[in-house]
């Protein structure tokens, strides 16, 4: 069974200060999937990357994927309250397209 | 668009009786997900229905948990003899089904709030 490990497992910063959060497994990704949590709610996907070295900007979001698909990293320029939340990494697993394995995220708290 | 509903959003009950929750995929979505998301455990597959069928079972933690999806839609997870550790949110999620696609997005629900007393 393929784990993935997020860190930091908490992250509290203030309003305009720069994060990097990681997610790392030991085994190659076929793809990695980004989501975000916010309290109550369901994830909500961010980025899906799929290629080596890969890097995708959303805004004040860059996602990286390592070279040899083991790892991934989020980059948050500029952080603000509403960045708040739970970010995930996900997987598919199994060989499968369908099924997702989650890291157990970084909690993220930016205050103002 | 109307997006995944689950109902109810909370729900207490008493350790041995039994639960039902409640999931409304996005319309035409043929996949279908339930994961459990307990306190620093992060997300745990437990289900993945194709239409009514459902070709993985897997992350089913015992045989007092059952689902079951009608009419390719609506979708129930079943929880018998309820005990507090299955204390949890419940989250659905659906997807369209797109053969070949790497990584496949799911939508998910804002979950069900389970606690066994």
């Amino acid at each position: 069974t393929q784990l993935l490990e997020q860190s930091p497992q908490f992250l509290s910063i203030q309003e305009g200060e720069n994060l990097t959060v990681y997610c790392n497994s030991s085994s190659v990704f076929s793809s990695l999937q980004w989501y975000r949590q916010e309290p109550g709610e369901g994830p909500v996907l961010l980025v899906t990357v799929v290629t080596g070295g890969e890097v995708k900007k959303l805004k004040r979001l860059t996602f990286q994927f390592g070279d040899a698909r083991k790892d991934s990293s989020l980059h948050i320029t500029a952080a603000q309250p509403g960045d708040t939340g739970l970010y995930l990494c996900a997987q598919n697993s199994g060989g499968s397209n369908y099924k997702l394995t989650f890291g157990k995220g970084t909690l993220l708290t930016v205050n103002p | 668009g109307a997006g995944v509903s689950q109902s109810p959003s909370n729900k207490v009950t008493e350790k041995g009786k039994d639960v039902e929750l409640r999931c409304d995929p996005i319309s035409g979505h043929t996949a279908l997900y339930w994961y459990r998301q307990s306190l620093g455990q992060g997300l745990e597959f437990l289900i993945y229905f194709q239409g009514n069928s459902a070709p993985d079972k897997s992350g089913l933690p015992s045989d007092r948990f059952s689902a079951e999806r009608t009419g390719g839609s609506v979708s129930t997870l079943t929880i018998q003899r309820t005990q507090q550790e299955d204390s949890a949110v419940y989250l659905c999620a659906s997807s369209p089904t797109r053969r070949g696609v790497v990584g496949n997005e799911q939508f998910f629900g804002p979950g069900t709030r389970l606690t066994v007393l």
